[in-house]
């Protein structure tokens, strides 16, 4: 069982240019999560998805979009990508994302993106 | 919201038990307390989580005393493999954006 995959592993990418990081899980979680994490800070979340067709708004979700078609795969797009937005970004599933106790969450390895 | 304060970093030696507090005076009381562990280049991974009480699992132990404002993670006879950043996170999971990773602890573990 493969988790949580993410795509690519790493990008450098020109200002302006459009980018979607891929990520997707074979564990059946109702939600996803995609956070950003700068060097040497905590992670922030972008956005989530408590469950497929449905998505939010996190803590830092401007120049980013996300969609969820399936319960596989949530991908996050950069519509024209900015310096500030060089990080690295990581993935996350939960079986549920409402509720107590919460659901642990299932991390990815992370996309290290460079925006130059 | 409740916001966590805990030390930025910490050192210790292998073989010792490793405490880390965490700070939550204004935790509400659906709060969870949940803490993660990351190490660099990976994605945080979950410890243990706990509502009041003690909590333990093969990895570690969760301690949050009665009014609930703290909680200490514990980490019995580290080694190396245990040097990494500790996340303790509150929130009510009834909204995936109340749930906010602050910095951290860096734990660094010295032969």
């Amino acid at each position: 069982i493969a988790g949580i995959t993410q795509a690519p592993t790493s990008q450098i990418l020109a200002a302006g240019r459009r980018m979607t990081l891929r990520c997707t899980q074979d564990m059946r979680h109702n939600a996803m999560y995609w956070y950003r994490q700068d060097l040497g800070l905590g992670l922030r979340l972008i956005h989530y998805s408590n469950t497929a067709g449905t998505t939010g708004k996190g803590e830092v979700p401007d120049g980013y979009s996300v969609s969820r078609a399936n319960t596989d795969d949530f991908p996050l797009t950069l519509a024209s990508a900015v310096p500030s937005q060089t990080s690295v970004y990581f993935c996350a599933s939960s079986p549920q994302g409402t509720g107590n106790p919460p659901s642990r969450r299932y991390f990815g390895p992370g996309t290290r993106l460079t925006v130059l | 919201l409740a916001k966590t304060t805990q030390p930025i970093s910490m050192d210790s030696y292998e073989g010792q038990e490793v405490n880390i507090t965490c700070s939550h005076n204004n935790i509400a009381t659906n709060d969870y307390i949940t803490w993660y562990q990351q190490f660099p280049s990976q994605g945080p991974r979950f410890i243990i989580q706990g509502y009041k009480t003690k909590v333990t699992n093969e990895v570690a132990s969760l301690f949050i005393p009665a009014d609930r404002k703290s909680s200490t993670l514990s980490l019995p006879r580290v080694s190396l493999s245990d040097t990494a950043v500790y996340y303790c996170l509150v929130g009510d999971y009834s909204s995936a954006s109340k749930i906010i990773f602050g910095s951290g602890t860096r734990l660094s573990i010295r032969p």
